[in-house]
């Protein structure tokens, strides 16, 4: 079975362009999770989708984020305009079952952002 | 609101002495305790995790952990640490009632021949 997908792997943009991030989460998974880690610091939450609605968003910097996630299945967040502070390490996540909290979320390998 | 601290942002350590890793947290409800690993050029992999019952959990590559209720901690361990185990590890709390995982800053664990 394959793991949670993320594309690209790396990405280097310049400040003030656009770029999409993209995760598969695991087949039949509904909820899906954005994690953010900035160099050195801690993971943040960014948003919970449960199948294609947006369950809680408050971990989002600001509307330059957008996360979209089609027909409940994969999802993009989008930047735009990128500024130099969004650099890092977006983790995304996917778990089964919507109405428990405790089942385990699997972690992609993450996208590394770097913003110059 | 969670909030997780691990005290120690780098651990060297030599091959097979033993190493704890600590974590304590806050919290204002109930939670579930989780440590997590990322090897070098993967993703987070769950270690190992306390839901409820035994205090005491453990991992299938020897890691242990335990959670203490009224310290607010949930250390990790291992008596005697592998090269392999060269990581960075990061303890995580999430409220019973919801679904957001909250993370502490991670700890590099450096196993030293």
């Amino acid at each position: 079975e394959a793991g949670v997908t993320q594309f690209p792997s790396h990405s280097v943009i310049e400040k003030g362009q656009t770029v999409t991030l993209r995760c598969d989460p695991i087949s039949g998974h509904d909820n899906l999770y954005w994690y953010r880690r900035v160099m050195g610091k801690e993971i943040k939450f960014l948003l919970h989708f449960v199948k294609e609605s947006k369950q809680d968003e408050s971990g989002m910097p600001n509307n330059r984020f957008l996360a979209e996630r089609t027909g409940g299945t994969y999802s993009t967040l989008k930047v735009q305009p990128a500024e130099l502070e969004d650099s890092g390490v977006y983790f995304c996540a996917s778990s089964q079952d919507i109405t428990e909290p405790n089942t385990e979320a699997f972690f992609g390998q993450g996208t590394r952002l770097t913003v110059v | 609101a969670q909030s997780v601290t691990q005290l120690d942002s780098q651990v060297p350590v030599f091959e097979e002495a033993p190493v704890e890793l600590r974590c304590n947290y806050s919290s204002s409800v109930s939670v579930y305790l989780f440590w997590y690993v990322q090897y070098p050029n993967q993703g987070l992999q769950l270690l190992l995790k306390y839901l409820s019952g035994s205090t005491l959990v453990e991992s299938i590559n020897g890691f242990e952990a335990e959670f203490n209720k009224s310290q607010t901690s949930f250390h990790l361990r291992k008596p005697s640490v592998h090269i392999s185990d060269t990581a960075e590890y990061f303890c995580a709390v999430k409220g019973t009632g919801g679904f957001k995982t909250i993370f502490g800053a991670g700890t590099r664990l450096f196993v030293k021949a």
